[in-house]
């Protein structure tokens, strides 16, 4: 059964910093990799989609990577500013069949 | 322009009741899912569907039925509401299973007195 976890729970930073977001994952058997974030009270965001193929993917000051083998992936935030501040959820599509299978996610909170 | 849309927003009620849940999206996607996320804030997929056909159906009590009347809805019926209903249910669709993001919803939250 695949297991999604990520670490830390919280985080939080001084705007400006960079961070990195770990997520890890007990079946290396994946189609792909998808980072999300939600914000109080509102659905979520996908921010970076990953096919099991590719090892990174960008956009903007986000930068995830994906380690399918070790079953590991980690979203790096350049900058850090205030409005980063959200849930960060990693979440991965199940090989041979369609379920994405989420973690907890990594409250993090951007200080001005 | 809400590319995914739920109604309610906030659906507070007894237990015993029926209520329903609606989804709508504008995106032009194959795929529509239910997603709960319950008080711990774990999300986990209830069911799918694409092009108004049931492929997921994630060990759910038949209590919650889901109903594509066409490929942009995706409706959530529930019977017979108990307390452990209570949590936020997330609709959402992708293009393309497995290889296209998810687009998320606002989200729901039930509340079952």
């Amino acid at each position: 059964k695949q297991e999604v976890t990520q670490i830390p729970a919280a985080l939080s930073v001084p705007e400006g910093e960079n961070l990195v977001l770990n997520c890890s994952f007990t079946d290396s058997a994946i189609y792909n990799l998808q980072w999300f974030r939600q914000d109080p009270g509102k659905g979520l965001t996908s921010l970076l989609l990953i096919q099991s193929s590719q090892r990174e993917q960008t956009s903007g000051r986000l930068n995830a990577s994906l380690d399918k083998s070790s079953g590991r992936s980690t979203l790096y935030i350049a900058a850090s500013q205030p409005g980063d501040s959200a849930t960060y959820l990693c979440a991965v599509t199940q090989g041979g069949s369609e379920k994405l299978v989420f973690g907890k996610g990594t409250k993090l909170t951007v200080n001005p | 322009d809400t590319a995914v849309s739920q109604t309610p927003k906030y659906l507070v009620t007894q237990m015993g009741n029926d209520k329903s849940i609606k989804c709508e999206q504008n995106l032009g996607h194959d795929t529509m899912y239910w997603y709960k996320q319950d008080s711990k804030k774990f999300l986990k997929i209830m069911f799918s569907y694409n092009n108004k056909e049931l492929i997921i159906n994630e060990t759910v009590p038949n209590r919650f039925s889901p109903k594509s009347p066409d490929k942009a809805h995706l409706n959530l019926h529930i019977n017979s509401l108990e307390l452990g209903d209570s949590a936020v249910y997330f609709c959402a669709s992708s293009q393309e299973a497995i290889i296209s993001p998810l687009h998320f919803g606002n989200g729901t939250r039930l509340t079952v007195t």
